[in-house]
């Protein structure tokens, strides 16, 4: 079965530092999306991005945030200069189109951890 | 914005009984509702889902109902097996992304 893959699945960094985050969705899917799960709590909506752009964005995703697909196949998260609240489990998702079924396929996450 | 009640937080269950999630949502152009189980360390998978124009859906032992008048929608794990024990989230949504519930962890005793 077709999965969405993340890379890499720990990352590690300094407080300040940029850090990329990488998923390659599922090769027929045109909608990309990025939720965030901090430790203990729900998964938040980050971004949508669809046709080369962002769709929508919600309240987290400040300026800190840029997404982009630089190629056919990758999808990137990068958070400017982390802060420890930047601390959680990120997950990418792709869908094939807007149309039913909406079905949504994550993937496994990357858990980010700013010290 | 949407906006997504998930109850109860913790359901601790004995094997082979049932056991009932349930989430309220506030955005009525809300019209597609998947439930996922998350296991530690694991993305969410979806176990199943319901759009709006279909009240009730069933796989095996899983099932889910949608009130869309009274916006809500329920999961039912019917005979529970150890194996079911995970955090379950409803969410909400559509074409432009998904509102997560916060949660419900599902505990099955032997």
């Amino acid at each position: 079965e077709p999965e969405v893959t993340q890379t890499p699945s720990h990352q590690v960094t300094q407080m300040g530092q940029e850090v990329i985050l990488r998923c390659v969705p599922i090769s027929n899917h045109l909608y990309f999306y990025w939720y965030r799960q901090i430790l203990g709590q729900k998964v938040e909506f980050l971004v949508s991005f669809y046709n080369n752009e962002i769709s929508e964005k919600s309240e987290i995703f400040d300026d800190q945030f840029s997404v982009e697909r630089p190629d056919g196949s990758n999808f990137t998260l990068k958070i400017r200069s982390t802060k420890l609240e930047d601390s959680a489990m990120y997950f990418c998702a792709s869908k094939r189109n807007a149309a039913y079924p909406y079905g949504y396929t994550f993937g496994s996450g990357t858990r980010l951890t700013v010290v | 914005g949407e906006n997504v009640e998930q109850h109860p937080s913790t359901l601790s269950v004995q094997e082979g009984d049932s056991a009932v999630i349930k989430c309220t949502y506030s955005d009525s152009a809300s019209n597609y509702f998947p439930w996922y189980k998350q296991e530690l360390g694991k993305g969410p998978q979806l176990i199943i889902d319901i759009r709006s124009n279909v009240g009730e859906k069933k796989d095996q032992r899983i099932a889910v109902t949608l009130n869309k008048t009274a916006k809500h929608f329920s999961l039912h794990i019917t005979e529970t097996q150890p194996e079911d024990s995970a955090v379950y989230f409803c969410a909400a949504g559509g074409a432009d992304g998904l509102t997560f519930g916060k949660g419900t962890h599902l505990i099955i005793q032997p």
